[in-house]
């Protein structure tokens, strides 16, 4: 069955400071995969998505994103962090056919002045 | 402006009472989601549907049901039968057609059953 591993739950980290969220995936065609984030009682916001080309793919807010397919994961980065980015970040695989979207249990993060 | 609409945003029901989550969208989009969120979980599918007029179980559909009478509605009602319906409930659609692409949500209702 397909599904998505967000293996840290909270991460904390100083403002200005890189920053890696981890995202592994089980599919066994080619994947189709989003990152989300989440403020508070809100909806989710597209940061971005990869379908097919090159493997490094850039969102809005200065986020990035690496698909490495051998390794089955798509991990999300951003080279400074800002106190605005603190937030729930969710990634996410479209299974090919059934148009279905299965998340990650999410991983928060926490920005420290 | 289009988008999905989510109504209410907070609702509050008696145990035992079942209740009806409202979401619309004039995205023209053919595919609708509905997801659960609780802490610690992400987001769990209950529902899907493709095209009007039909709809598939997600992962946690017991307690659950929906219709897909009209493109652009997507109503979500929770049943005495849900165990435990207290969750924060979103709603999503997709285009579907035309290729791959991402999921657009609503704001969500908060739902809490006393």
């Amino acid at each position: 069955a397909q599904s998505v591993t967000q293996p840290d739950i909270h991460i904390t980290v100083s403002e200005g400071a890189s920053l890696e969220l981890r995202c592994n995936y089980s599919y066994g065609a080619t994947p189709y995969l989003f990152w989300y984030v989440q403020s508070p009682g809100q909806g989710l916001q597209l940061l971005l998505k990869y379908f097919s080309g090159d493997t490094l793919v850039q969102g809005i807010k200065g986020f990035e994103a690496e698909f490495k397919r051998s390794q089955s994961s798509f991990n999300l980065r951003k080279p400074s962090v800002h106190w605005s980015d603190a937030a729930e970040y969710f990634c996410a695989v479209c299974t090919s056919g059934t148009y279905k979207y299965i998340f990650g249990t999410g991983t928060r993060l926490k920005v420290l002045a | 402006d289009g988008g999905i609409t989510q109504s209410p945003k907070y609702l509050f029901r008696k145990e035992g009472q079942n209740v009806t989550l409202s979401c619309e969208q004039n995205l023209n989009h053919d595919a609708m989601y509905w997801y659960r969120q609780d802490p610690g979980q992400g987001l769990r599918l209950i529902y899907y549907s493709q095209i009007v007029n039909d709809f598939q179980k997600g992962d946690i559909a017991e307690g659950y049901s929906v219709s897909r009478e009209k493109k652009e509605s997507f109503p979500l009602t929770v049943t005495s039968a849900q165990k435990n319906p207290t969750a924060f409930y979103l709603c999503a659609s997709s285009p579907r057609s035309g290729g791959y692409t991402e999921a657009f949500f609503g704001q969500g209702t908060r739902l809490t059953v006393v």
